[in-house]
């Protein structure tokens, strides 16, 4: 069965700092894996997903994930961080392994980002 | 705009208590999903609807039941409400692309 883990439920940086959020994941097979955002009092956004073809993936609002299958990661960066990416950010998985739904997805404990000045 | 449109956006109940959370999406997609989000547990899949007629379990679907009632709407319903059901439930859906979301319900049942 496919899961994620999320390491550090919470991750403070500075304006300026270089943001990077952790996720290791299990699969059995080849994986599909997305991150998302989720701001307050609202639904979560896509930000960036995997599906075997590059393994550097890069999002909007400037972030990108790097898929190293010998380390089992989908660790999350962003150069620069800036006030507004304060939100909770959250790694899935998908189950399925074939067909074209995304939707049976496994998520992350997921990780709350403060953005100090 | 296009989405997934959730309703209520908050709800109290009594334990025991019964109600139906409504979702609808406009994006012509297939399949649909209830999630329920609890604080560090991230999100769990509750029930999906791979296409219309269609309904599955997810990983905790006890106590709640669904409806596809057409391609556009699927609803969750609690027949009887308890306080562990208190959450924030999400709708999302999706086609040949990754989930979309609706903006959420967040119930408490006391």
């Amino acid at each position: 069965a496919q899961s994620v883990t999320q390491l550090g439920s919470h991750v403070s940086v500075s304006e300026g700092a270089l943001v990077l959020l952790r996720c290791n994941y299990s699969s059995s097979v080849p994986p599909y894996l997305f991150w998302y955002v989720q701001y307050p009092n609202q639904g979560l956004q896509l930000l960036l997903k995997y599906t075997s073809a590059a393994t550097l993936v890069k999002g909007i609002n400037g972030f990108e994930a790097e898929f190293k299958k010998s380390e089992t990661s989908f660790h999350l960066t962003k150069p620069s961080a800036h006030m507004s990416d304060a939100a909770e950010y959250f790694c899935a998985v998908r189950v399925n392994a074939g067909g074209t739904s995304y939707g049976k997805l496994t998520f992350g404990q997921g990780t709350i980002l403060t953005v100090h000045p | 705009n296009a989405g997934v449109t959730q309703t209520p956006k908050f709800q109290v109940l009594k334990t025991g208590q019964s109600m139906t959370l409504q979702c609808a999406q406009d994006m012509n997609h297939n399949s649909m999903y209830w999630y329920r989000q609890d604080p560090g547990m991230g999100l769990r899949l509750i029930y999906y609807s791979a296409s219309e007629g269609t309904t599955d379990k997810g990983e905790v679907p006890n106590g709640y039941n669904v409806s596809r009632l057409n391609k556009r709407e699927f609803s969750l319903r609690l027949e009887s409400a308890a306080p562990s059901q208190t959450s924030v439930y999400f709708c999302a859906s999706s086609g040949s692309s990754p989930l979309h979301f609706g903006n959420g319900t967040r119930l408490t049942v006391t």
